[in-house]
């Protein structure tokens, strides 16, 4: 049983067009992130939420941006899509000091 | 940025023997946190095995544990008795004081009949 959401999980969008990953949990964790993960590759840290209102960007510089107005909630938003953002977008959650992180199931995403 | 190594891209393991795969990291933190996840060809990424930096055992789940050699910065996965779900990718990372958790670039397991 999923507690941590992500839809769609396939997307073919052409280029040009807006998109939003939506990514939502319920267990209650203060700590959300976005990676995004090319086949066969690692994961890259795009965005992380310490809290409501709080974002910041990760390692790798992506164009994408993100929110968290409630805590459940972590969407992301690309407002062109172009055929470089081809890739999967994984969202995790975690709580407080406590050291796990869980993954949503990923969105996969591919620019035409 | 923290860094995560993985050296081997790919390995092969008959049923039922037991596999280790490396993991070195670098971190200038004295508090750390060290994870293992396995991702199968559904993409999903499953939690495997934690190890805190204090922790003075080595941590153990079922058939995995974790090597971890903290004075060479290495946490080593485990698996032993290895069966054919196991084939999958598996990804070290490492979490430091500001809980951003970083990974390796995986290493891909085939299980062998």
């Amino acid at each position: 049983e999923a507690d941590i959401y992500q839809t769609p999980r396939y997307l073919v969008i052409g280029t040009g067009k807006k998109i939003t990953l939506e990514c939502s949990q319920t267990m209650g964790h203060d700590k959300m992130y976005w990676y995004q993960q090319d086949p066969g590759m690692e994961l890259h840290l795009i965005h992380y939420s310490y809290g409501v209102n709080s974002t910041e960007k990760g390692d790798l510089s992506s164009e994408s941006t993100v929110s968290r107005i409630r805590t459940e909630h972590f969407p992301l938003t690309l407002e062109s899509a172009r055929p470089s953002h081809t890739s999967q977008y994984l969202c995790a959650s975690s709580l407080g000091g406590a050291n796990v992180l869980t993954f949503g199931a990923g969105s996969r995403l591919t620019v035409l | 940025a923290q860094k995560i190594t993985q050296t081997q891209p790919g390995m092969f393991v008959q049923e039922k023997e037991a596999v280790t795969l490396d993991c070195t990291y670098d971190t200038s933190d004295q508090s750390y946190g060290l994870f293992w996840y396995k991702q199968p060809s559904s993409g999903e990424m499953i939690f495997l095995i934690y190890q805190g930096s204090y922790d003075e055992q080595n941590a153990t789940e079922g058939r995995y544990s974790l090597n971890f050699q903290k004075a060479r910065k290495s946490a080593n996965l485990v698996i032993s008795a290895s069966q054919l779900g196991d084939s999958a990718m598996y990804f070290c990372a490492m979490r430091p004081n500001d809980y951003k958790l970083s990974f390796g670039a995986g290493t891909t397991v085939t299980v062998r009949a």
